[in-house]
This record gives structure tokens, sequence and C-alpha cells, in this order.
């Protein structure tokens, strides 16, 4: 079963525009990861956030956690073509070792 | 390159066949991880390794599946009999510690024809 779900599916911008994709999970976390993967491509870890933390950023990018809600956002900056990909979230339950996947956000950046 | 990495990067095999990946995670990483990826879904969880000993298995993974890390270093995933559902991107990862980041490696990419 899938612990993260992505929103939206599909997300198309300009260039130069902010992305905002939003992930929902099911169960209590230790942490949630950021990944993005380029088509058929392996993934590309973006950012971990823990639990006790609300918000981390990275460069162009900001992650905020809320536990209350059992959601996740991510947000990219002035985006740029090259950021196009798929983008997951994933979870790391508490007492376990693996990441679970959501379906991605499948981001495209038009020129 | 000090990324985890596999081999091969791109398997054709016919129904029935075993086939064998391998993995080697970045080095001073003694946390490995394997995954299933199949097109428009993330990846799911097949197993984990914390040194030499598989302490997490999901009920993906098969009988026919077998994966194996001797000596704590690099590791092998085998599948017997292969069928056309067995048609995925083969994903490895490793981190440092259990609550760390988990890196991937490039992929797998096995086709059962």
């Amino acid at each position: 079963s899938q612990q993260g779900e992505e929103d939206p599916q599909a997300l198309s911008i300009q260039e130069g525009e902010n992305a905002t994709m939003n992930c929902s999970y099911k169960t209590s976390i230790n942490n949630l990861q950021w990944y993005r993967q380029n088509s058929g491509r392996g993934l590309v870890h973006l950012i971990l956030i823990r639990s006790n933390e609300r918000e981390k950023h990275s460069g162009r990018l900001r992650v905020t956690l809320d536990t209350s809600k059992k959601s996740s956002s991510l947000l990219i900056t002035a985006s740029r073509a090259a950021d196009t990909a798929s983008y997951f979230c994933a979870g790391r339950s508490a007492g376990s070792y693996q990441l679970t996947f959501g379906k991605g956000t499948k981001l495209s950046v038009i020129p | 390159d000090t990324g985890v990495s596999q081999d091969p990067r791109h398997k054709i095999t016919k129904r029935g066949q075993n086939v064998t990946f391998r993995c080697d995670p970045i080095s001073e990483h003694n946390r490995l991880y394997w995954y299933r990826q199949t097109l428009g879904q993330g990846p799911e969880f097949l197993t984990y390794f914390q040194n030499e000993a598989q302490l997490e298995k999901s009920r993906l993974l098969s009988d026919r599946f077998s994966a194996e890390r001797p000596k704590g270093s690099f590791s092998t995933l085998e599948i017997q009999r292969t069928e056309q559902g067995d048609s995925a991107m083969y994903l490895c990862a490793s981190s440092l510690k259990a609550d760390y980041e988990q890196y991937f490696g490039p992929g797998t990419r096995l086709t059962v024809t």
C-alpha cells in the first residue's frame, strides 16, 4: 500500500513560475523524503524532513511538514526547464526501515 | 563516482529464465535497500539489509526472489523462473543510518519477453 499520495498528479507551468506539490500520508512517520526522477532514470534525493521539523530549505526548494494533518508540501521557486521531472514523496514509518512512496507528481516546465 | 551503482543497467530475458542483479552501495553505508518500480508508479519496497543481515522483507518478495549481501558490501537480487509481471525497474538504495537519507542507484530495467 502507498504511504504518500501526491497532488496534483500532473502540473504544467511556465519557466520562472513557482511549483507547489502536496503529499498526504496515512500513518505516523519518522521522516519524509522528497525525490526527483527524470523519465526512465534513477531517483535523485532532494530533501529529508524529520517529524519534529516543520520547514526546511535547500536552494530553490522549500519543504513543509504538518504532522497533525499528515501532509507535506514541496515548493520549487523560479522553476527552470531542467526541473521537468516526476517528484515523489516517501515516508518512513516508525518501526520500519522502508520508504513508502506515492505515485508522484509529473511536473512540466515550459520554456 | 562515489554513488550507488547497479549492474546491469538493462536486462532482457525470456520467461522462465533466472536473472541476477548487482548493487554496490556508497562505500561507508552499511544499510542497503531494494525496491521495484513499474511504469507510472512509485517505487515499492522489496527488502532491507543492515550489514549482511536481511532484516525486513516485503510480501512482494515471493519465493522466486532472493537477495543476499554476503560480506555486508555489495548485494545481489536474483529472480528465478521469471514471469512477464516481473518486468520493472529494480532500484537499489543505501543509507548511512536507518533514519538518514536513502540514496538510489540508476536502476536495472528488466524486460521479460
